[in-house]
Parts: C-alpha cells; sequence; structure tokens
C-alpha cells in the first residue's frame, strides 16, 4: 500500500509559540512531500515542496520563516508553524506519491491559535 | 499552465440515483489523473487512480472514464447512498512523476436520503 500518516491530528496553540506537524511514509520511502494548506469551503493550496536532504521549495507567497520544513529521512517531513498567529489557524495536509499507487494524502491537522 | 475544471460545484441528490461527476483539464500531456474524496474537516482518501494509457477504472459502484484528447474525466457513483456525500476532487500531476498536483475546485455532493 501507500500510507501517509499525519500528526497530530488537531493543536490549539497560543500565539506567539511555535508549532510542529509530523508527516510520515508508512509503507515507501517519500523523496518528496507536499504540504497544503486548506480554508474552510475551500480547495487544498500547495504550501511547499519538501525534497529529501536538500531545501523546500516554497510556493509564491508562503513564507519560508514562518512555515519551516525538513524533510530529514526519506519516510518523515515536518513542518513547523513559528510565531504562530490568530491568522494562522487552518488545516494543513501533507501528501506524498508513490508510483503505481499516485498521491497518497494525510489524515490532517487542524491548527487553531488562541 | 495547467487548469483543472470541475463542473457541476455542488450537486444534490435522492438517495439510489447515479452520480456523474466532471473533470476537464487543459494540458492532456498527463501522467495519470486521480480521484479523490474528502470528507469535512478529513484529509484526502484516493478513490480512483487512472494511468495516461488507460481509459477507465473500476472499484465498485464507482467507475472512472479518462480521454485524454478531448481532456476530460467522468466519475460514476452509482446508486448514490448518504454515505457518499463528501466532496470530489479530480487532480493531475504533469507529466513527469512525483511533482506537484494540480486540483479540480470538486464538486460538493449530498446525497439526501
Amino acid at each position: 500500500g501507500a500510507v501517509v500518516s499525519q500528526h497530530p491530528s488537531w493543536v490549539i496553540c497560543k500565539s506567539g509559540t511555535s508549532v510542529k506537524i509530523e508527516c510520515r511514509s508508512l509503507d515507501f520511502q517519500a523523496t518528496t512531500m507536499f504540504w497544503y494548506r486548506q480554508f474552510p469551503k475551500q480547495s487544498l493550496m500547495l504550501m511547499a515542496t519538501s525534497n529529501e536532504g536538500s531545501k523546500a521549495t516554497y510556493e509564491q507567497g508562503v513564507e519560508k520563516d514562518k512555515f519551516l520544513i525538513n524533510h530529514a529521512s526519506l519516510t518523515l517531513s515536518t513542518l513547523t508553524v513559528t510565531s504562530a498567529h490568530p491568522e494562522d489557524s487552518s488545516f494543513y495536509i501533507c501528501s506524498a506519491s508513490r508510483d503505481s499507487y499516485g498521491y497518497t494524502f494525510g489524515s490532517g491537522t487542524r491548527l487553531t491559535v488562541v | 499552465k495547467q487548469e483543472v475544471t470541475q463542473i457541476p460545484a455542488a450537486l444534490s441528490v435522492p438517495e439510489g440515483e447515479n452520480l456523474v461527476l466532471n473533470c476537464s483539464f487543459t494540458d492532456s500531456a498527463i501522467y495519470n489523473l486521480q480521484w479523490f474524496r474528502q470528507d469535512p474537516g478529513k484529509g484526502l482518501t484516493s478513490l480512483l487512480l487512472i494511468q495516461s494509457s488507460q481509459r477507465e477504472q473500476t472499484s465498485g459502484r464507482l467507475n472512472a472514464s479518462l480521454d485524454k484528447s478531448s481532456g476530460r474525466s467522468t466519475l460514476y457513483i452509482a446508486a448514490s447512498q448518504p454515505g457518499d456525500s463528501a466532496t470530489y476532487l479530480c487532480a493531475v500531476p504533469p507529466k513527469a512523476a512525483g511533482n506537484k498536483l494540480t486540483f479540480g475546485g470538486g464538486t460538493r455532493v449530498l446525497v439526501k436520503p
């Protein structure tokens, strides 16, 4: 199969703190993972492409110092929202691709900044 | 630049009716096309993956067709059930595998009991 596990599923944090979200490929190696953000009733917006062993590629308009991505191994990518503010509250989803299975998505993380 | 469009944006049907969801894309040089389902507050669940060389894929009550030349894919859901209520998304990567997906805007489906 092609399973992607994402944790935590929801998190509440205080304004000004940092939050880390993990994305793991459980039964395959993923040299590339993708991080998305989704606002209510809208489609997914790609934030960045996470590359194992190298720097992430960010989409236009996404602050790389605000959303730190680390892809330290072939099965783990992390997204850290630094100095979170209420406007960072959103639904974050990761995904990875595996040749014959297409793209697999994590279950998402609901971030609420208070 | 690839653009993916899904029509209709929303669909409401009584239980038992067949569902027809449409997806069109502007660049026919695709590697494959994938249909997903998303429930509110959840991640995406892959429903069907159609390789560029295939014309259709079937899984249970779901059937998806692909016509690359006309830039269209259609997802059919037979004998709809209330549990089919969700948002359905189609997505295509560019010709090379592993590159970022382009999503359609989705079709929000409500199946009324």
